[in-house]
C-alpha cells in the first residue's frame, strides 16, 4: 500500500522559508509518476503548488514559481517543498500527492499538515 | 492558463435526491485529463472519477461523470448521508505539465 506522509514545522515566521518533506512508502519515487504539492487555505479550495517528475523535472504554478523549489531525494524516497518569503496568505494545509501520468489523476495523498505563518 | 469554474457553489439537498455538479473550463480540455475528487472535513481529497467518466476503484456506481470539451458534470444519483461533502474538479494540462482545481461545490444537507 502506497503511503505519503508530510512533515515539517507547523509555524513559520513571515519572510522566512517554509520547508516540508513528503516521505513515500510502498512505492519507489524513482520508478515513475509525478509527485506533487497542493495546498488549501483554511476554509478555501485546493491550489496546486508544483510537481516533480520521477526523472527530476519540476513544474510550478506560475503564480508561485518565483518562490517555490521542489526537489527529490531518491535515496530516502522522499520529496521536498521550499516556499520562500512567506506571508500570512501562505497559511494553509499542505498536501503531498502522487499523480498517475497516463490516467491523469492524483491517487494517493498524504493526510496534510497545517502550516501557519505568524510572528 | 485554463480556469475551472464549478457551479453551484453550494447545493442543498436531502438524502435520496439527485445531485448534479458542473465544472466548466475556460478552454477545451481533453476528457482524459479531467478528474473529480470528494473531500470531507479534516480529510485529504479522495479520487472519485478520472478520464471524465471512469469511476475510481471502490467508488459506488451512484457516482457518475460525463462531459467533454469545456463542460463536465458529476452526478450523484441518490445521495447517501456520507456523500455530503465538498467536490472538486481538476484538470491536467500538458506542454508544460500544469494542474488546476476548480473552486469546489459543497453538497450540504437540506
Amino acid at each position: 500500500q502506497v503511503q505519503l506522509q508530510e512533515s515539517g514545522p507547523g509555524l513559520v515566521k513571515p519572510s522566512e522559508t517554509l520547508s516540508l518533506t513528503c516521505a513515500v512508502s510502498g512505492y519507489s519515487i524513482s520508478s515513475g509518476y509525478y509527485w506533487g504539492w497542493i495546498r488549501q487555505p483554511p476554509g478555501k479550495g485546493l491550489e496546486w503548488i508544483g510537481s516533480i517528475y520521477h526523472s527530476g523535472s519540476t513544474y510550478y504554478n506560475p503564480s508561485l514559481k518565483s518562490r517555490v523549489t521542489i526537489s527529490v531525494d531518491t535515496s530516502k524516497n522522499q520529496f521536498s517543498l521550499k516556499l520562500s518569503s512567506v506571508t500570512a496568505a501562505d497559511t494553509a494545509v499542505y498536501y503531498c500527492a502522487r499523480f498517475v501520468d497516463g490516467d491523469y489523476y492524483f491517487d494517493y495523498w498524504g493526510q496534510g499538515t497545517l502550516v501557519t505563518v505568524s510572528s | 492558463e485554463i480556469v475551472l469554474t464549478q457551479s453551484p457553489g453550494t447545493l442543498s439537498l436531502s438524502p435520496g435526491e439527485r445531485a448534479t455538479l458542473s465544472c466548466r473550463a475556460s478552454q477545451s480540455v481533453s476528457s482524459s485529463y479531467l478528474a473529480w475528487y470528494q473531500q470531507k472535513p479534516g480529510q485529504a481529497p479522495r479520487l472519485l472519477i478520472y478520464g471524465a467518466s471512469s469511476r475510481a476503484t471502490g467508488i459506488p456506481d451512484r457516482f457518475s461523470g460525463s462531459g467533454s470539451g469545456t463542460d463536465f458534470t458529476l452526478t450523484i444519483s441518490r445521495l447517501e448521508p456520507e456523500d455530503f461533502a465538498v467536490y472538486y474538479c481538476q484538470q491536467y494540462g500538458s506542454s508544460p505539465p500544469t494542474w488546476t482545481f476548480g473552486q469546489g461545490t459543497k453538497v450540504e444537507i437540506k
